[in-house]
């Protein structure tokens, strides 16, 4: 059982420039969630959805797009990379509905903007 | 606006010693609390979630405990060791929806 997966583990852009950063799940979780993780502060909500085609924004969802096309899916776009966008972001997915089920999370993709 | 706070945010012990880590939260209605572990370089794993309706909760050497009244929840973690070095972080959601609210977390460096 991979749990999730996320792609590529580092990666470095220019500024301007776009990528995807790619996250899977094999859990069948309906909840799924990008984070961003900048030193000396907790972790930001992204952008998050609760199933197949369904997406909403967080906290810091600027210059960040997400679409949810399957269940195991849940690749976030970085549309024109800026150096504050320089961090590492963790994909997270759980089961919905249950308040006793915890959040599973991939290694995380660390991400720089020069 | 809910906010998490740790203190402090490094901690370092010796080895065998017991240990409490601290989370402080402003808004006390809280669904639930969870607790992470993060190693260098790596995801967080989850060490032990607290439904609001709960005190306490305990897995291995870890007892985690939450007083909602208090804004308070506090990892204890017995006879630590060496391998217990990472950091630690607390979350919590305030509804169904279950948007985690992070705290920045507390180092944790056991020294042999």
């Amino acid at each position: 059982n991979a749990g999730v997966t996320q792609t590529p583990k580092f990666q470095v852009l220019k500024t301007g420039q776009s990528m995807t950063l790619q996250c899977a799940q094999d859990m069948n979780h309906e909840y799924m969630s990008w984070y961003r993780q900048d030193p000396g502060m907790g972790l930001r909500l992204i952008h998050y959805s609760v199933g197949a085609g369904i997406t909403d924004q967080g906290e810091v969802p600027n210059g960040y797009n997400v679409s949810r096309s399957t269940t195991e899916d849940f690749p976030l776009r970085l549309l024109s990379a800026a150096p504050s966008q320089t961090s590492v972001y963790f994909c997270a997915s759980r089961k919905q509905g249950l308040s006793n089920q915890p959040q599973h999370f991939g290694d995380g993709t660390r991400l720089s903007i020069l | 606006k809910q906010e998490v706070t740790q203190i402090p945010a490094a901690l370092s012990v010796p080895e065998g010693e017991n240990l409490v880590l601290n989370c402080s939260f402003t808004d006390s209605a809280i669904y639930n609390l969870q607790w992470f572990r993060q190693d260098p370089g790596k995801g967080l794993t989850s060490l032990l979630l607290i439904q609001s309706s709960q005190r306490e909760q305990t897995s291995g050497r870890l007892n985690a405990s939450l007083d909602k009244s208090s804004g308070r929840s506090t990892l204890y973690i017995a006879a630590s060791q060496p391998g217990d070095s990472a950091t630690y972080l607390c979350a919590v959601s305030m509804d169904s929806n279950y948007q985690l609210i992070w705290g920045a977390g507390t180092k944790l460096i056991i020294k042999p």
